[in-house]
Formats: structure tokens, sequence, C-alpha cells
């Protein structure tokens, strides 16, 4: 069966300290990636997504950036975090072919930058 | 893009049914989901209906879906404290996950 982790779980930074996060997905190959940031009283906004190795989609311009070194492995970074960085992050896979919608997601990483 | 929208917060006693609503933007959206958030987890797929649907029901969950207003909503049956969680609808925009559009979230609180 598939699965998908992420790490830290929990993560307080200072401002301006770098950032990163990764995931990785077990028991399948050649997911589409995605990187998720969840705000208080916001939905689900789209940061990044990935269909293969090195193939990164930036959604939103800000302050981080993603890589896909390898093709279950998916990193989230920073070089200077902002306060406006905080949040929950959730990182997902799904099938490339006959996508109906369904996203597997891991368990978030909860940043707070102070 | 426009939100999709949805109240923040519901309360229900257990046992009582809980109804949940949502008003996407996109009346060409092909699926329409709902998906389960438990706490200090990530989002699972709760289910979903497809846009020639008017009603989805899978055990003690019912989806209603309203094209001519963009209206989603989601009852559960018998509500239990394990249903407790954040419900995010979503909608389809397009082919491919980058149009999958999350709504803000609804918190519901089952009261023992």
């Amino acid at each position: 069966s598939q699965t998908i982790h992420q790490w830290p779980a929990t993560l307080v930074q200072p401002v301006g300290s770098p950032l990163s996060l990764e995931c990785t997905v077990e028991g399948t190959s050649n997911p589409n990636l995605y990187w998720y940031r969840q705000a208080a009283g916001r939905g689900l906004q789209l940061l990044f997504y990935s269909v293969g190795i090195g193939q990164i989609s930036s959604e939103v311009p800000q302050n981080l950036s993603a890589s896909r070194p390898q093709d279950r492995q998916f990193i989230l970074s920073s070089k200077k975090l902002l306060l406006s960085d905080s949040g929950f992050y959730l990182c997902a896979w799904s099938v490339v072919r006959g996508f109906t919608g369904e996203l597997f997601f891991g368990e978030g990483s909860r940043l707070t930058v102070l | 893009g426009e939100d999709v929208e949805q109240s923040l917060f519901l309360s229900v006693r257990e046992g009582d049914s809980s109804v949940i609503n949502c008003t996407y933007t996109d009346s060409s959206s092909t699926y329409l989901y709902w998906y389960k958030q438990e706490p200090g987890a990530g989002l699972q797929l709760l289910t979903y209906i497809f846009s020639n649907m008017d009603m989805k029901q899978d055990q003690r969950l019912t989806v209603l879906l309203n094209k001519k207003d963009k209206h989603l909503s989601l009852r559960i049956a018998d509500t239990q404290t394990g249903d407790s969680a954040i419900y995010f609808c979503a909608e389809s925009r397009g082919a491919g996950a980058n149009n999958l559009f999350f709504g803000t979230g609804t918190r519901l609180t089952v009261i023992p």
C-alpha cells in the first residue's frame, strides 16, 4: 500500500532562518506531488506541484521554493523565513493517469516563525 | 481565483444530523468533493459527486448538489463524536490537481 510521510511535524524557527520540510512517498512510482499551505480561516492554498523529477510548478509567488531530487521525494525550502510563512504545510500525492480528484495527504508540518 | 465559501464553524449534539454547506464558483466544475481533516492530521477524501448528479448517499453521508445555485452540502446523519473534524469542500475546475480548489473548511464540533 502507498504511504506518505512528511517531517518534521512541528517546527519553531526565528525570522530570517532557513527552512527545509521533507516529504516522501512509498508504494507508488512517478506520482504527482504537491505542497499546500493551510492558514487559519483560509482554504488550502496550493504552493507547488511536480509531475516529475526536477519539474516544479509554482502557483503563488513567495518566499518559498520546492525541489524534487528523487521520484518520491519532495522538499519545501526557504533561505530566509518571514513571519507570514507561519502555517500548516501539507504534502500530498496523486496518481498521474486517471486523476479523479483524490489527493493523499501527509500528516502535515506546523511551522511557527517567531 | 474566486473563493470557495464555507461557514467556519458548526456545533451539533451527538445523535443529531449535521449539515455542512459550501458555495462553489465555477458552474462547469465536473467533480465536487468533501474532504475530512481530523485534528493534527492531513486531509482524507470522504466522498465526491459528479456534476450531473443531484444527490449521492453513502451510509450516514448524503451529498446534495444544486448546480443552479452552485451549492453543495454534506449531511451527516446520527452525528458521532468521532465526526468532529474540519470538513473541506473542493471543486475541480479542470483536469489535474492544480485545478482543484478548496474551501476554507468548516470545523464541526460534536457535543456529547
